[in-house]
């Protein structure tokens, strides 16, 4: 069983919507928590992070994290057609080398107009 | 400020045949890692650099081997290329500290008939 499992999609929602993503993992020793965007054929990018429990809002996006279910989350308010991308989250052990991220496989999203 | 970058860009090899990507960053990063991304296994790290003059294992090593040049530039080798080793791959330079943000190359697709 992979550590991280992320449901790979499609996702698709009409433009406006709440796109709402999660990850599920098994590690509890993961401290770190990022979500990186990845438009087709392009590399990865990081969207924003969150380190240990709690909620963090940037603009149009919000992730949370609920360590005690081992879950973590990303909504996207007002979504746009510019939002269509795979989105993957990653974790981290503090411990673990900085930069040592486990992946989950990614949720491609499809906004339409 | 190019970032990360990667050639070439696209590749067709025979199996047996051996090819070398390279990858360079100019963000002064001590740490740089080289991934695969496959349909469904999201990426996974191959091999990794953490300082100049340091390479360890990653989560998928056999068959490719790693060599530091310097700070800047990480290059994959791949001695005897396989069908299971048609990939895109992915190298990155890691900021230093935490969380570890990951700066992505635009990715390398390698195709092994």
């Amino acid at each position: 069983q992979k550590e991280v499992e992320q449901d790979p999609g499609p996702l698709s929602v009409p433009e406006g919507a709440i796109v709402s993503l999660n990850c599920t993992y098994s590690n509890s020793a993961f401290q770190y928590f990022m979500w990186y965007r990845q438009y087709s054929r392009k590399g990865p990018e990081l969207l924003m992070y969150t380190y240990s429990s709690g909620n963090k809002e940037d603009g149009r996006f919000t992730a949370q994290v609920d360590k005690s279910s081992k879950y973590i989350s990303l909504f996207i308010r007002d979504s746009q057609p510019s939002d269509s991308a795979t989105y993957l989250c990653a974790m981290s052990a503090a411990t673990d080398s900085w930069g040592k991220f486990q992946f989950g496989a990614g949720t491609q999203v499809v906004v339409t107009p | 400020n190019a970032g990360v970058t990667q050639t070439p860009k696209f590749q067709v090899l025979k199996t047996g045949q051996s090819m070398t990507l390279q990858c360079a960053q100019d963000m002064n990063h001590n740490s740089m890692y080289w991934y695969r991304q496959d349909p469904g296994m999201g990426l996974r790290l191959i091999y990794y650099s953490a300082s100049e003059g340091t390479t360890d294992k990653g989560e998928v090593p056999n068959g490719y081997n790693v060599s530091r040049l310097n700070k800047r530039e990480f290059s994959l080798r791949l001695e005897s290329a396989a069908p299971s080793q048609t990939s895109v791959y992915f190298c990155a330079s890691v900021r230093t500290g935490p969380p570890g943000e990951q700066f992505f190359g635009p990715g390398t697709r390698l195709t092994v008939l």
